[in-house]
C-alpha cells in the first residue's frame, strides 16, 4: 500500500460523538486525499491537501473536517457522526494533482450505530 | 459536474475468455482516465490509465481504448485468469484535484 497507514482499520461508535480517523504516509507525496466507499457509489472524495495546512473540500464534505500540520498526516474528523457516514474510508496520496497515480491506504471500516 | 457512470456493475467470464468494461463521463473538459482493480479487503490499485490525447493504451493482457467525440472508455482484459476476480473502477478527471469515480464492476472469472 505504498507506505500508507490508516487508523484505526475498524471502528464502531454511536450516534452523536466524535470520531478522528487518521492517515498516515511515509512516501512525504504532496497530496492527500480522504474517500468514502460504498455499495453503487464507488468512491467519492470528501477533502484533499495540497500542502501542510492547505485543504479543500471534494464533492461529499457536509459532516467532515480535515487537518494537516504536517506533511505525513491528514486526520479525517467526523464531528458528530451519524448513521448515514457508516461506510469504509480511504486515504490516498499522490506527487502531483488528480493526473497522477493515487495511491491508496487500505481503509477504515467505521460503522455508526 | 462530472458525473462518470460504469457498466456492468457485474460480469462474470470463463477463464481465458476477455471482459470489457465500459465507462461514460459527461464534462467534456476531463482529459485523465484511470482504471483502478480492488482486491477484497484492500484499497484501490492503479491498473492502467489514459489521457485525452491517446486513444488506446496496452499493458500486457490489459488494454483501454477512449473515445472523446462519444465520451466513452473502456477496460479489455484478455486471458483472463482468475486472479483478476475483483472491483473495477473507472474515473475521470479534468486536470484538478477532484477525481469522480464510477460506482465500480465486480468481475468474476470462473476457472
Amino acid at each position: 500500500d505504498a507506505g500508507i497507514t490508516q487508523s484505526p482499520r475498524h471502528k464502531v461508535t454511536e450516534t452523536g460523538t466524535p470520531v478522528t480517523l487518521r492517515c498516515h504516509q511515509t512516501e512525504n507525496h504532496r497530496y492527500m486525499y480522504w474517500y468514502r466507499q460504498d455499495p453503487g457509489h464507488g468512491l467519492r472524495l470528501i477533502h484533499y491537501s495540497y500542502g501542510v495546512k492547505d485543504t479543500d473540500k471534494g464533492e461529499v464534505s457536509d459532516g467532515y473536517s480535515v487537518s494537516r500540520s504536517k506533511t505525513e498526516d491528514f486526520l479525517l474528523t467526523l464531528e458528530s457522526a451519524t448513521s448515514s457516514q457508516t461506510s469504509v474510508y480511504f486515504c490516498a496520496i499522490s506527487t502531483s494533482g488528480g493526473t497522477d497515480t493515487q495511491y491508496f491506504g487500505p481503509g477504515t471500516r467505521l460503522t455508526v450505530l | 459536474g462530472e458525473n462518470v457512470e460504469q457498466h456492468p456493475s457485474t460480469l462474470s467470464v470463463q477463464e481465458g475468455d476477455s471482459a470489457v468494461i465500459k465507462c461514460t463521463y459527461s464534462d467534456s473538459a476531463s482529459n485523465y482516465f484511470p482504471w483502478y482493480k480492488q482486491e477484497l479487503g484492500k484499497g484501490p490499485q492503479l491498473i492502467i490509465d489514459i489521457r485525452s490525447n491517446v486513444g488506446e493504451k496496452k499493458d500486457q493482457r490489459i488494454a483501454v481504448t477512449l473515445n472523446k467525440t462519444a465520451k466513452h472508455f473502456s477496460l479489455h482484459i484478455t486471458e483472463t485468469q482468475p486472479e483478476d476476480s475483483a472491483v473495477y473502477f473507472c474515473a475521470g478527471n479534468t486536470g484538478g484535484f477532484k477525481t469522480i469515480f464510477g460506482a465500480g464492476t465486480r468481475l468474476f472469472v470462473k476457472a
